[in-house]
């Protein structure tokens, strides 16, 4: 399968559950991002792999733990979550940042609620 | 810092009218601006880049420094042109995007 993809594609957790979002890329990219979409902010970037190293740390909350065991894939991993947390989150890839031409490409996201 | 503002959340116009989608930009040094477009039950994608000062499904952004604004034009809507539509500035770090137009084409 080719471009970017995320399983689950829809996810209902309660606050105490562990579970992890999946992302795949199959374009030859370097780094990798996840973004949340949400009503109140429709596109929050969270956290950026560059050649697997974590580049960006957005401000977010330590119940998402990213990670990236290599350039294909990047996971995000959730723990006691909060209802808020409710949202689309959406994996991107792309060239290494520091050539980046600003081109993402995303997958089409992992609808997450939190009960 | 970077910042993109988008100030119409929503944006209606009818089939055949011009429409023109709004964003400006803040940031300190050379700024690369793009636009996303996000149709329903599809995935972001890229539209278009003001570097390749390229029209796109009948699309143009012009990049103006002075007003640090890159609007986005179509001289006449098409229905197909209904979706969410999100500006986006890549400064030295990382890719910001502002908070999205949402564009209805009324037939």
């Amino acid at each position: 399968e080719t471009g970017v993809t995320q399983t689950p594609r829809h996810l209902v957790m309660g606050m105490t559950n562990k579970k992890s979002l999946k992302c795949e890329q199959h374009l030859g990219h370097n780094a990798m991002y996840w973004y949340k979409q949400s009503a109140k902010k429709p596109l929050e970037l969270m956290f950026v792999y560059s050649l697997e190293e974590r580049v960006e740390n957005n401000s977010v909350p330590s119940r998402f733990s990213p990670e990236c065991p290599n350039s294909s894939h990047l996971f995000l991993h959730l723990h006691t979550l909060q209802p808020e947390d409710s949202a689309l989150y959406l994996c991107a890839s792309s060239h290494s940042r520091g050539v980046a031409t600003g081109e993402l490409f995303f997958g089409e996201g992992s609808r997450l609620t939190v009960l | 810092a970077q910042r993109v503002t988008q100030p119409e959340k929503l944006l209606s116009v009818f089939k055949g009218a011009p429409v023109e989608l709004k964003c400006n930009y803040s940031y300190s040094g050379s700024p690369e601006l793009f636009w996303y477009v996000q149709y329903s039950r599809q995935r972001l994608q890229l539209l278009l880049r003001h570097i390749s000062r390229e029209s796109i499904k009948g699309f143009t952004a012009d990049l103006n420094k002075g007003e640090t604004s890159f609007h986005l034009k179509k001289p006449f809507a098409q229905e197909e042109d209904s979706a969410m539509y999100y500006c986006a500035l890549k400064g030295a770090q990382k890719l910001v995007f502002g908070q999205g137009t949402r564009l209805t084409i009324n037939p």
